[in-house]
């Protein structure tokens, strides 16, 4: 599986627009980028995804380098809730193929954020 | 409320005990996953399996033994677990007729081994 590479921690203030990169240097062409987070005592929550293009849904934005070798989640206000771990997976599109990937998600390190009242 | 529900939420148990943990969905997937997650690490996964089948078991020792008795339902059996399976334990289930549909996971159960 192709590699991430996130910030350990990162703070925020409520109210504040977050920027999480994500670096993904040998990401292939056809590995799609998925954000997971995970609120404390709770399961992994998935925000989003995309391949090329720029996403946008009712809880972030992804941005995408041209390059595809980085990426942003874009959470526009912060609020207590956001605090997290956030996570970049890489996820070949054969994963659904029934090949040795199918539905595994390899989560990296993450990124911890703290926001601030 | 998640919709991918895990029980019990806790667990104590003993070496030589016997214990079952459950995880039930019932949005339709047909694939389940089970993950075990370490204090301050990342999720690593342990099983698939797809149409109540076993396709994917990431080198699990024996002592865990997955079971998927229907679409709804996926237990994990522990047998003479060791002090390092201590860990929380997360299921995850997705649509398995699509791709990059995303995983639904369970706030999973705490397990310590005494």
């Amino acid at each position: 599986d192709a590699k991430t590479t996130q910030p350990n921690s990162m703070e925020s203030n409520e109210e504040e627009p977050v920027h999480l990169p994500c670096n993904h240097s040998t990401i292939s062409g056809t590995d799609y980028i998925h954000w997971y987070r995970q609120l404390p005592s709770q399961g992994p929550e998935y925000v989003i995804h995309g391949l090329t293009s720029n996403v946008n849904n009712r809880m972030a934005s992804l941005a995408i380098a041209e390059d595809r070798k980085s990426s942003t989640l874009i959470l526009h206000r912060a609020t207590l809730r956001d605090a997290a771990v956030y996570y970049c997976i890489l996820r070949d599109v054969g994963a659904n193929a029934g090949g040795t990937s199918y539905g595994k998600l390899t989560f990296g390190q993450g990124t911890i954020l703290t926001v601030h009242p | 409320d998640t919709e991918v529900t895990q029980t019990p939420k806790h667990l104590v148990m003993g070496m030589t005990n016997k214990k079952s943990l459950k995880c039930e969905q019932h949005m339709g997937h047909r694939a389940m996953y089970w993950y075990k997650q370490k204090a301050k690490k990342p999720p690593e996964l342990m099983f698939v399996y797809s149409y109540e089948k076993l396709s994917i078991n990431e080198s699990v020792p024996s002592r865990f033994s997955p079971e998927c008795p229907n679409s709804s339902l996926l237990n994990l059996h522990l047998h003479a677990l060791q002090p390092e399976d201590s860990a929380l334990y997360l299921c995850a289930s997705s649509p398995i007729d699509r791709v990059h549909q995303p995983q639904h996971f369970g706030d999973g159960t705490r397990l310590s081994i005494l």
